[in-house]
């Protein structure tokens, strides 16, 4: 399976800044996914990464405020912006089409 | 829609003890069933998976059957240790010419194990 990597992984923030994550993979991958996991809950799809066009964002996301960039195969990035309390969660890139795998997650508290 | 439902945890076994974890989904077409684990402080990673029914995924001791006709997933370990102490996590991913690979999660069961 590819080797994941993701920077920060973590941070604390001041609300109302903004925080781009980083995920790089080993491996040119097709399908790159992002997902959020709240306190003590279930991970949930941001979006996914579509490199060379826009990502795909799921129901209750938007690009405004949760921006991702997919210049390459091996790399995208993330940023959370304009940032509350509410998104104090682990943020986690995985890829793969068939089997996901994920990367190590970014630990993000905002103040 | 799909969905996934997990039993609710936290549960809590001694060293040594057996190991049910229930998950249940609702799916159209025929998904890919995944169960992932999660140590305290880590990100995910792949425990099994099983791509079609009656298939059996296996790894580290831990088994589970894909059972399409009660549309199970349940996973099983003979003999818990203090180290599979984890928040495991039942997912399903569509299958057929919708696939996106998209993975949609249970809530997450939390395991205990006691010296």
């Amino acid at each position: 399976s590819a080797v994941i990597s993701q920077k920060p992984s973590r941070d604390i923030c001041q609300r109302g800044t903004s925080l781009t994550i980083q995920c790089q993979v080993d491996s040119q991958v097709t399908m790159m996914f992002w997902y959020r996991q709240q306190p003590g809950q279930s991970l949930t799809l941001i979006a996914t990464a579509n490199q060379g066009s826009e990502a795909t964002y799921e129901s209750g996301f938007v690009i405004d405020k949760f921006p991702i960039s997919r210049p390459n195969l091996t790399f995208s990035t993330l940023t959370v912006s304009n940032m509350s309390p509410e998104d104090s969660s682990i943020y986690l890139c995985s890829v793969g089409s068939e089997t996901q795998y994920f990367g190590p997650g970014t630990r993000l508290l905002v103040l | 829609g799909n969905s996934v439902t997990q039993m609710e945890g936290p549960v809590t076994l001694s060293e040594e003890a057996f190991l049910t974890i229930n998950c249940t989904y609702t799916a159209t077409g025929y998904p890919s069933l995944f169960w992932y684990v999660q140590y305290p402080g880590e990100g995910l990673q792949l425990l099994l998976k099983a791509t079609k029914a009656d298939d059996k995924g296996s790894n580290k001791g831990f088994e589970a059957t894909y059972r399409k006709e009660t549309t199970s997933f349940h996973l099983e370990k003979g003999s818990v240790q203090v180290s599979d102490s984890a928040v495991y996590f039942c997912a399903l991913s569509s299958s057929g010419s919708s696939n996106t690979g998209k993975l949609i999660f249970g809530q997450g069961t939390t395991l205990q194990v006691k010296p």
